[in-house]
């Protein structure tokens, strides 16, 4: 089944530890997606990558970082920088820039103690 | 700046009902709207989208309308179903951009009450 996969579902960090987010797809799509949920911000727009060996920053990129050096795997690394990393990250693809009806993960809650 | 808002934070409705969500935008750059449906801990599920050269696009029990002299849009459920209990996202896109890059809403709660 086609489908994009984020890994853990669950995961717990120290504060000040840097910590990478999986998220795989084989549903062939060029773009990518990562956000942010919180509570009453709705989804936030962290980065985004339309092609392999490319990427931008979205609305709130500071303190993250991703890589996209396969079409199916866009990492996103929750660095120490980031202020308030605690939070529900969602990845997402799409088949391009033409193409809006984006596909999400089921999500990864990243709580840093 | 908020370019997409969803002033309700949370909307409830006896089963049955209609269930009626806004969504109110500013950037007159939108062209492509979208409804997300998200249950708690899980990603958004695409529900129904509009383009900008549409006001009306229906699909079973799920209606958008949009008016773009407004800057508004809206879902409506008919009838509204206890399994429709969600959070919902609005999202727009702008296609004349260089990237597809989706724009949402803060989310509005909906219950339904059987």
């Amino acid at each position: 089944d086609g489908g994009i996969t984020q890994s853990p579902k669950y995961l717990f960090r120290k504060e000040g530890q840097n910590v990478t987010l999986s998220c795989e797809q084989n549903l062939n799509h060029d773009a990518m997606y990562w956000y942010r949920q919180d509570p009453g911000q709705g989804l936030r727009l962290i980065y985004y990558s339309q092609i392999v060996n490319d990427f931008q920053k979205g609305d709130i990129a500071e303190g993250y970082s991703v890589s996209r050096e396969k079409k199916e795997s866009f990492p996103l690394t929750v660095t120490s920088a980031q202020k308030n990393p605690t939070a529900f990250y969602l990845c997402a693809s799409s088949i391009g820039r033409d193409n809006t009806e984006a596909f999400f993960g089921q999500g990864t809650r990243l709580t840093v103690v | 700046d908020q370019q997409v808002k969803q002033n309700s934070p949370s909307l409830s409705v006896q089963e049955g009902r209609i269930s009626i969500l806004n969504c109110d935008y500013t950037n007159s750059m939108f062209d492509y709207f979208l409804w997300y449906k998200k249950y708690p801990a899980e990603g958004p599920t695409f529900l129904i989208s509009i383009s900008s050269i549409k006001d009306k696009n229906e699909d079973g029990r799920f209606t958008v309308f949009l008016n773009k002299s407004a800057k508004h849009l809206s879902l409506h459920i008919v009838p509204s179903q206890p399994g429709d209990s969600a959070v919902y996202f609005c999202a727009a896109f702008a296609g004349g951009t260089s990237y597809g890059k989706l724009t949402f809403g803060q989310g509005t709660i909906l219950t339904v009450h059987p």
